[in-house]
């Protein structure tokens, strides 16, 4: 079974600051982890994601994410917060098969102070 | 890129109606699509999993009479809660993968806001 673990269900920065977003992962099988973002009242949109290969990986609108196994982390940053980046962050992990079943951490509220 | 449309965006019905949710491919055929729920500040949770001519699978929990699902096209995808009750009310989102690629990329909709009165 997989699971994914957010801590922090609400993390607050200033704009211009760094931006730590933490998800840990469970999985018996090489997992393949995700990130979304959702705005109120909307679906997800994909962040980036990690399969294979390199651990660092790099998605839109500055965010990247690295892949630590022996941590079991997935943690999402962005160097400097912009007003626009408040919103809910999901990480979500994947068996290596690439089922496509996600499965969903809890969220973290992202809040941009100005 | 690939779209996923849902329909409708929001609605509002009385207890014991039901309601049809569409979850739509614009662009691609969706072999497989997914159906989640999703209550006020919490996370996604997978209800079902639907492949196009088959029936869907449904999560340990999740009530199949309840929560029908008819995945009839490649394009096309629905979810009709039955004899909806307000703990029935939540936000809904369909994810739509397919493409006949191995590993293709997962497009969720924009999600129902469903309220039952």
């Amino acid at each position: 079974a997989q699971s994914v673990t957010q801590l922090g269900s609400h993390v607050s920065v200033s704009e211009g600051a760094l931006v730590l977003l933490r998800c840990n992962y469970s999985s018996s099988v090489p997992p393949y982890l995700f990130w979304y973002v959702q705005y109120p009242n909307q679906g997800l949109q994909l962040l980036l994601k990690y399969t294979t290969g390199a651990t660092l990986v790099k998605g839109i609108n500055g965010f990247e994410a690295e892949f630590k196994k022996s941590e079991t982390s997935f943690h999402l940053t962005k160097p400097s917060a912009h007003m626009s980046d408040a919103a809910e962050y999901f990480c979500a992990v994947s068996d290596a098969q690439g089922a496509q079943k996600l499965v969903f951490g809890q969220g973290t509220r992202l809040t941009i102070n100005p | 890129g690939a779209v996923v449309s849902q329909h409708p965006s929001w609605v509002i019905c009385k207890s014991g109606t039901s309601v049809k949710i569409e979850c739509r491919s614009l662009d691609f055929q969706a072999t497989t699509m997914f159906w989640y729920r999703q209550f006020p500040k919490q996370s996604l949770m997978l209800m079902a999993t639907s492949n196009e001519g088959s029936k869907a699978t449904y999560e340990q929990g999740v009530e199949k009479d309840k929560f029908l699902i008819n995945h009839a096209s490649l394009t096309l995808s629905t979810l009709t809660v039955t004899s909806a009750h307000p703990e029935d009310s939540s936000f809904y989102i369909c994810s739509a993968t397919g493409g006949g690629v191995k590993n293709s990329p997962l497009h969720f909709g924009n999600g129902t806001r469903l309220t039952v009165t």
